[in-house]
């Protein structure tokens, strides 16, 4: 079993839908989850960072931990295209140390 | 304010030979990480230096693989005799002291060994 798991799609929606984007994790150590958004091609981007169990919104993007249930969530309000990329998740045990990174969702946002 | 710097971009490098990778932290960080992506698999820390120091190189191969983050200049990731396998993106990602859980990415280096 990998250590951070997350549906590799391709995940394609219309222009304007609601996208969640979840991960599973095995490790209860984790404490720090963070999303990435990576284009074709490019270094990840940094989007969301949340600290233990919770929400957290910013702008269109809200993320979601469920820290009893080894799972985190990305929802992406009035998905544009240019929000088609590579979506990773990442999480580590403690404070600045390295990241274990999901494989990525792959998100295809048609207009 | 530029960000993280990486060069060269893409990298081809005959088996046997060294590739050295190097990267440009952003300005006022000085906790530098470095990953490996492979086809279709997600990123995989390698190790992680502050300046003059490795914190953490439980990620990297122990043998063939550096990584060094002098006092002055960029930091280093070094393969020697390089493998097919070795062929991948590289990426660093730096943090300021102050949130060191905040880490920005470079563009990568593509290495492809022939």
């Amino acid at each position: 079993q990998k250590e951070v798991e997350q549906d590799p799609g391709p995940l394609s929606v219309p222009e304007g839908a609601i996208v969640s984007l979840n991960c599973t994790y095995s490790n209860s150590a984790f404490q720090y989850f963070m999303w990435y958004r990576q284009y074709s091609r490019k270094g990840p981007e940094l989007l969301m960072y949340t600290y233990s169990s919770g929400n957290k919104e910013d702008g269109r993007f809200t993320a979601q931990v469920d820290k009893s249930s080894k799972y985190i969530s990305l929802f992406i309000r009035d998905s544009q295209p240019s929000d088609s990329a590579t979506y990773l998740c990442a999480m580590s045990v403690a404070y600045g140390q390295n990241f274990v990174f999901g494989p990525g969702t792959r998100l295809s946002v048609l207009p | 304010n530029a960000g993280v710097m990486q060069n060269p971009r893409h990298l081809v490098r005959r088996r046997g030979q060294e590739a050295r990778l190097r990267c440009s932290p952003m300005k006022g960080h000085s906790h530098v990480y470095w990953y490996r992506q492979l086809p279709e698999e997600g990123l995989k820390f390698m190790v992680y230096l502050q300046k003059e120091n490795i914190i953490d190189e439980s990620g990297m191969p122990k043998e063939r693989f550096s990584a060094e983050f002098p006092k002055e200049g960029p930091s280093i990731l070094r393969i020697q005799q390089v493998v097919r396998g070795d062929s991948a993106a590289y990426f660093c990602a730096s943090s300021p002291e102050v949130d060191r859980n905040k880490q920005y990415f470079g563009p990568g280096t593509r290495l492809t060994v022939t």
